[in-house]
């Protein structure tokens, strides 16, 4: 079975500096990853995904995220933190490319 | 882009009644369609996965006598929530996907919010 690990439950930034989630995933295959935003009271918007094609992973919103199979890590990062960033992160995993294996997610507060 | 909507987004009921929940793609057939449960500052767990014109896959655990999926055309996927108590009462979320190139696309509604009182 899969599963993925988001480590830290709550991240707080200021405005303009690096964003940085952390994702550790576990599965028998190579699997497929994602990141979703989630903004309170809305359903889940893709950031990015990876697929196997390129380790560096550009996605929606300025954010980028880094396939380590050496690590099972799949870190989302932003260089420069914007208010509007402010929301719900949550990493997943899939086998199939379609059925998901959440994380427990990654609150992110952006201070002024 | 590719829309889904779920109807309604909030919705209160006394205990002991049913609700149903809608998810539809609104500009695309959806191969498949997933709903999730979403408990208050947690994750996304998976209920159940519906195929069109097929009975839904439940997940270990969730009772499939009491959320009802049906999946009525490539567009269209329902959720009733049968004699709902005040622990259901949480954050529906539907899902649908679609074909995109060699792999799949999957997209979110907004969510239901349901409070059973």
């Amino acid at each position: 079975a899969q599963s993925v690990t988001q480590l830290g439950s709550h991240v707080s930034v200021s405005e303009g500096a690096l964003v940085l989630l952390r994702c550790n995933y576990s599965s028998s295959v190579p699997p497929y990853l994602f990141w979703y935003v989630q903004y309170p009271n809305q359903g889940l918007q893709l950031l990015l995904k990876y697929t196997s094609a390129a380790t560096l992973v550009k996605g929606i919103n300025g954010f980028e995220a880094e396939f380590k199979k050496s690590e099972t890590s799949f870190h989302l990062t932003k260089p420069s933190a914007h208010m509007s960033d402010a929301a719900e992160y949550f990493c997943a995993v899939s086998l199939n490319d379609y059925k998901l294996s959440f994380g427990a997610g990654t609150t992110v507060t952006v201070r002024a | 882009g590719a829309v889904v909507s779920q109807h309604p987004s909030w919705v209160i009921c006394k205990s002991g009644t049913s609700v149903k929940i809608e998810c539809r793609s609104l500009d695309f057939q959806a191969t498949t369609m997933f709903w999730y449960r979403q408990f208050p500052k947690q994750s996304l767990m998976l209920m159940a996965t519906s195929n069109e014109g097929s009975k839904a896959t439940y997940e270990q655990g969730v009772e499939k006598d009491k959320f009802l999926i049906n999946h009525a055309s490539l567009t269209l996927s329902t959720l009733t929530v049968t004699s709902a108590h005040p622990e259901d009462s949480s954050f529906y979320i539907c899902s649908a996907t679609r074909l995109a190139g060699v792999g799949y696309e999957q997209y979110f509604g907004p969510g239901t919010r349901l409070t059973v009182t």
